[in-house]
């Protein structure tokens, strides 16, 4: 059965730490995605990427940066936490996302207090 | 500007009625539509999709209506399950392998 892993499922930091999510997926898909999920809001893109080393901006970049070493492996980082970059994160890849080939992960409840 | 519009933030029926979610878009660029649902402490899973050039796509329980002159589609459930109980997603795809733009979801609450 093809996975995305998210390496977390509830993380508490403090404000102000540089933070790691990490999202590993086995499906040798190119494209991997960042999202944070908020109540009212939805799911929002943060990053995503096209390729090993690529990486593009999606709506709220803000306070976040990514990085793509390996084709399997896809990081989400805050560089100083916040209080309200609170949320749930979703890491997904995908293949054919017309035909529900997007795939994602279980999520990372992240707090920072 | 919300590209993808869910109007309703929950929906409540009874088991075995119909259920039917409401989903207007803007973006005429669109060529296909999803629907994903999602659990509690659960990543998004696909339901099904359309393409922009049918009116009608169905999978068991599931039918999705596409209105392209109104920029409306619909998720109808017949019957409804308490499994269905979940947050749906209407999701709107620009044809590229990389972005999807999501409404902001729908709580479905079936009732037994």
């Amino acid at each position: 059965d093809v996975k995305v892993t998210q390496s977390s499922r509830y993380l508490v930091k403090r404000t102000g730490e540089k933070v790691f999510l990490e999202c590993v997926q086995d499906m040798d898909h190119e494209n991997m995605f960042w999202y944070r999920q908020d109540p009212g809001l939805g799911l929002r893109l943060i990053y995503f990427s096209y390729d090993v080393k690529m990486k593009e901006k999606g709506d709220i970049p803000e306070g976040y940066s990514v990085s793509r070493e390996k084709k399997e492996r896809f990081s989400l980082i805050l560089e100083s936490a916040s209080t309200n970059q609170t949320s749930m994160y979703l890491c997904a890849s995908s293949r054919d996302i017309n035909r529900g080939g997007y795939t994602f992960g279980s999520g990372t409840r992240l707090t920072v207090v | 500007d919300q590209q993808v519009k869910q109007n309703s933030p929950s929906l409540s029926v009874q088991e075995g009625r119909i259920s039917i979610l409401n989903c207007d878009y803007t973006n005429s660029m669109f060529d296909y539509f999803l629907w994903y649902k999602k659990y509690p402490a659960e990543g998004p899973t696909f339901l099904i999709s359309i393409s922009s050039i049918k009116d009608k796509n169905e999978d068991g329980r599931f039918t999705v209506f596409l209105n392209k002159s109104a920029k409306h589609l619909s998720l109808h459930i017949v019957p409804s399950q308490p499994g269905d109980s979940a947050v749906y997603f209407c999701i709107g795809s620009g044809g590229s392998n990389y972005k999807l733009t999501f409404g902001k979801g729908t709580l479905l609450t079936v009732n037994p």
